[in-house]
This record gives C-alpha cells, structure tokens and sequence, in this order.
C-alpha cells in the first residue's frame, strides 16, 4: 500500500470551531488531494496541490483552506466548521501527469 | 452533461457471471482513465488503470472507445468478493503543471451467492 497516514482517523467536534486535518506520505510525490465524500454525490474534489506551496481549488472549496509546506504533509483546515463539513475526508497522492491517485484510509469528521 | 457519468446500479448478479460496466466521458481530449473499487466505509483502491488497445488483469478486462467517448468494465466469473462500488476515473488534459483527476459516482455491484 501507498505510504499515506491521515490523522486523526475519526472526530467529533462543534459547530464554530477551527479543524485541522492532515495528510502525511513518505512517497515523495509530488501531487496531493483532498476530497470529501457523500453519499448521494460520490468524491468531490476540495482542493489539491502539484508542489509545496503550489495549491489550487477544487470544486467545493468554500469554507476550506489547505497548505503545503512540505512536500510530506497536505493540511486541510476548516475555520469555522459547520454542520454541512461533516463527511468522510479522504486523501490522496499521485506521483506524476497520466499516473492513478492513491488514497489514505480516510477520516471520519462529525460537526455537532 | 456531466464530466463523468456511470450507471449507479445496483447490479446484482450470481457467482459466476458476467457483468460488464460503461462510463462515459465529456472532454474529448482526457488522456488517462482508469477504475478504481471501492469497499463499504473503506478508501477507492486502483483496480487497473486502461489503455487504448484495451487491456486485461485476470478475470477483469477494460475497454477504452475515444471515439464514443466510453470506457467499460468486463468482470467474468464473478465472485462474493467482487462485491464493491466501482468508481470510473478520467483524466483531463494537463493544464499549468496541474492535474485533476475526474471520479464517477460509481456503480455498485453485489454478487450473491
């Protein structure tokens, strides 16, 4: 399997409060991903990254921001989380253009 | 039209079948497809990537139509443990050194004793 570690794999938490979440690979690659996965909608892109300090938006940014400071870590930070934020986050890498994506094992966030 | 579309199934078919899967894509100029399962509550796992002459890895084989703008999945002598959801996966063109990759909803599969 891919070396992808998320953390933490599961979190409880209150409307309003910041949350951070966060990807680690020992891959070297160069491509992260965030998304969100519901049901009813499949995965949906939040944001992603092709280098450290490069990002760019997905489509359902709002509300979530992410940075790379490293090639090891993608951070995923929501400010103020809302009910509407509670899914299963999943991560992934991908080493170059035309190559597959591979996924962490995911999170588990509930906003209360 | 959606960049992605699958039929959401479910299918549900008997150990030994055959079942085959389409997806279909909307930019002409996608570069890479493959397909992924996924289990329930689990992370998509890659089940093979497609090529243009088609390709195969046991009893799954994929197909590729650029004309059509299609991609299918052939699985043959299905098994309990083919149950899953499969996501078809299509990538744009490359754009600013970025790349995205474009995921169907998936279509789900039970095989039943």
């Amino acid at each position: 399997d891919a070396g992808i570690t998320q953390s933490p794999r599961h979190k409880v938490t209150e409307t309003g409060t910041p949350v951070t979440l966060r990807c680690h690979q020992t891959e070297n690659h160069r491509y992260m991903y965030w998304y969100r996965q519901d049901p009813g909608h499949g995965l949906r892109l939040i944001h992603y990254s092709y280098g450290v300090k490069d990002t760019d938006k997905g489509e359902v940014s709002d509300g979530y921001s992410v940075s790379r400071s490293k090639t090891e870590d993608f951070l995923l930070t929501l400010e103020s989380a809302t009910s509407s934020q509670t899914s299963v986050y999943f991560c992934a890498i991908k080493q170059g253009v035309g190559q597959p994506q591979h996924f962490g094992d995911g999170t588990r966030l509930s906003i209360l | 039209r959606k960049e992605v579309e699958q039929d959401p199934g479910p299918f549900n078919v008997p150990e030994g079948a055959t079942v085959a899967f389409n997806c279909t894509y909307s930019n002409s100029a996608s570069q890479s497809f493959f397909w992924y399962r996924q289990d329930c509550r689990k992370e998509p796992k890659l089940l093979m990537s497609v090529y243009s002459s088609g390709n195969e890895d046991g009893r799954f084989t994929a197909q590729l139509n650029r004309a059509s703008q299609y991609i299918s999945l052939l699985i043959r002598d299905s098994k309990l443990s083919d149950s899953a959801t499969y996501l078809c996966v299509v990538s744009p063109i490359t754009q600013g050194g970025s790349e995205k990759l474009v995921f169907g909803k998936g279509t789900k599969l039970t095989v039943n004793p």
